[in-house]
């Protein structure tokens, strides 16, 4: 089966620009994560969704990040405006239900200039 | 507060050795425990998974054990492989249904010398 796609693969921005990452994942795969993984540590959960409904969020910084889900498949996450302490590589992962393993792609690096 | 933890940074093998990767975590109340290997610019890879009705699993090569007397949490390689470098993952689910929530620890850099 194909896997978590993420595009771009790369992104550098000046800091206060705004950014937008995609992600398509797995079929039939009805919950979709977004993560942030800074350099030399573990991936951080910002916001997991189950189809198209928002089923945590606490630890998304939501005055400068938004994610939506339309349709409850495609997902874009949002960085409006970027810091510098947002850089960071933003992962994307999909599950076909809890407590199945998460698949993730291979992620969007960020610069923040 | 609930972490999850790895004891060594670093660990570097022989090839042919067999790896042992530890984690430790604190939350007595987490029921589902995964392995991922990440390489370098590439997403983790999932490994191995196991439940805590369970003390031991088995894969290719690899092994986990769990000891929920102690908290903790081993991934065993057998027969190490220069593939096998990488950073591995140890992480649990927080929480119940379908709002369980993933925590990694920091990650533990595997070198395997040819």
């Amino acid at each position: 089966e194909a896997g978590v796609a993420q595009s771009p693969r790369y992104k550098i921005i000046e800091k206060r620009q705004s950014v937008a990452f995609w992600c398509n994942p797995i079929s039939g795969h009805a919950t979709l994560y977004w993560y942030q993984q800074i350099l030399g540590q573990g991936p951080k959960l910002l916001i997991q969704f189950q189809n198209n409904g928002v089923v945590d969020d606490s630890q998304l910084p939501k005055d400068r990040f938004s994610a939506e889900r339309l349709k409850g498949v495609d997902s874009t996450l949002k960085i409006q405006p970027a810091k510098l302490e947002d850089s960071a590589v933003y992962l994307c992962a999909s599950s076909a239900d809890r407590p199945q393993p998460q698949h993730f792609g291979d992620g969007t690096r960020l610069s923040i200039l | 507060g609930e972490s999850v933890g790895l004891h060594l940074p670093t660990l570097s093998v022989q090839e042919g050795d067999n790896s042992i990767i530890n984690c430790a975590y604190s939350n007595s109340a987490s029921d589902y425990f995964i392995w991922y290997k990440q390489e370098s610019g590439k997403g983790p890879q999932f490994i191995i998974d196991i439940r805590s009705n369970m003390d031991k699993r088995q894969g290719q090569r690899v092994t986990v054990l769990l000891n929920k007397t102690v908290k903790h949490l081993s991934l065993q390689i057998a027969a190490t492989q220069p593939g096998d470098s990488a950073v591995y993952f140890c992480a649990e689910i927080h929480g119940s249904g379908n709002t369980g929530k993933l925590i990694f620890g920091q990650g533990t850099t595997l070198q395997v010398k040819p």
